[in-house]
């Protein structure tokens, strides 16, 4: 079974510029996350879908941030414009159902701002 | 909000000693998670107690869920170099919507 695919691995930025992230969970997963995990910190959840429909977007920063799952397969989560501060590793995760599953991490986007 | 705090942050220990990190939550939860990430790596799910009380083990690793639902401590017998990483504790709160409120992680290192 294939795991979480991100893309891109690195990605090294400005401020003020923009950047996209892709993910493409595992296949018949409902529920999709993205997670912001700052150096020496747990993930924070940034939002959650179930299929494609948002289900918890109460820490993404919106006036910057954005995503969507169109499809309620793949997403992307862009932002624009970037800040020193969004420097981190953003992952995505899925489950089988936004119930009490475990989640399935990929391996990640590293983000630097300079 | 809901907050999920891990002590202590980090903690070498010798290769064959015990190790144990706690977890507590500012409120209580409908199920605990534990994950383990290894350096440059990504979390990867280790187990989840949903019981009040509830103790399960995997080989050398014993997970214990608190009677309140409160706290949870992951306790691991004579540790090797291959449990090196940082484990995560992470709460699903009452609501029951999947939202996982992860702590901060306890970072152990094994001296050979």
């Amino acid at each position: 079974e294939a795991g979480v695919a991100q893309s891109p691995r690195y990605k090294i930025i400005e401020k003020r510029q923009s950047v996209a992230f892709w993910c493409n969970p595992i296949s018949g997963h409902a529920t999709l996350y993205w997670y912001q995990q700052i150096l020496g910190q747990g993930p924070k959840l940034l939002i959650q879908f179930q299929n494609n429909g948002v289900v918890d977007d109460s820490q993404l920063p919106k006036d910057r941030f954005s995503a969507e799952r169109l499809k309620g397969v793949d997403s992307t989560l862009k932002i624009q414009p970037a800040k020193l501060e969004d420097s981190a590793v953003y992952l995505c995760a899925s489950s089988v159902t936004a119930a009490t599953y475990e989640q399935y991490f990929g391996p990640g986007t590293r983000l630097t701002v300079t | 909000g809901q907050q999920v705090m891990q002590i202590p942050q980090y903690q070498h220990v010798q290769e064959g000693e015990d190790f144990t990190t706690y977890c507590n939550s500012s409120t209580t939860l409908s199920n605990i998670q534990w994950y383990k990430q290894r350096p440059g790596g990504h979390p990867v799910f280790l187990i989840q107690l949903v019981k009040s009380g509830e103790v399960k083990k995997q080989k050398r690793l014993t997970f214990q869920f608190g009677e309140a639902k409160k706290n949870s401590s992951l306790h691991i017998t004579a540790t090797q170099t291959t449990d090196v990483g940082t484990y995560f504790c992470a709460g699903h709160g009452s609501s029951n919507t999947g939202k996982l409120i992860f702590g901060q992680g306890t970072t152990l290192q094994v001296k050979p």
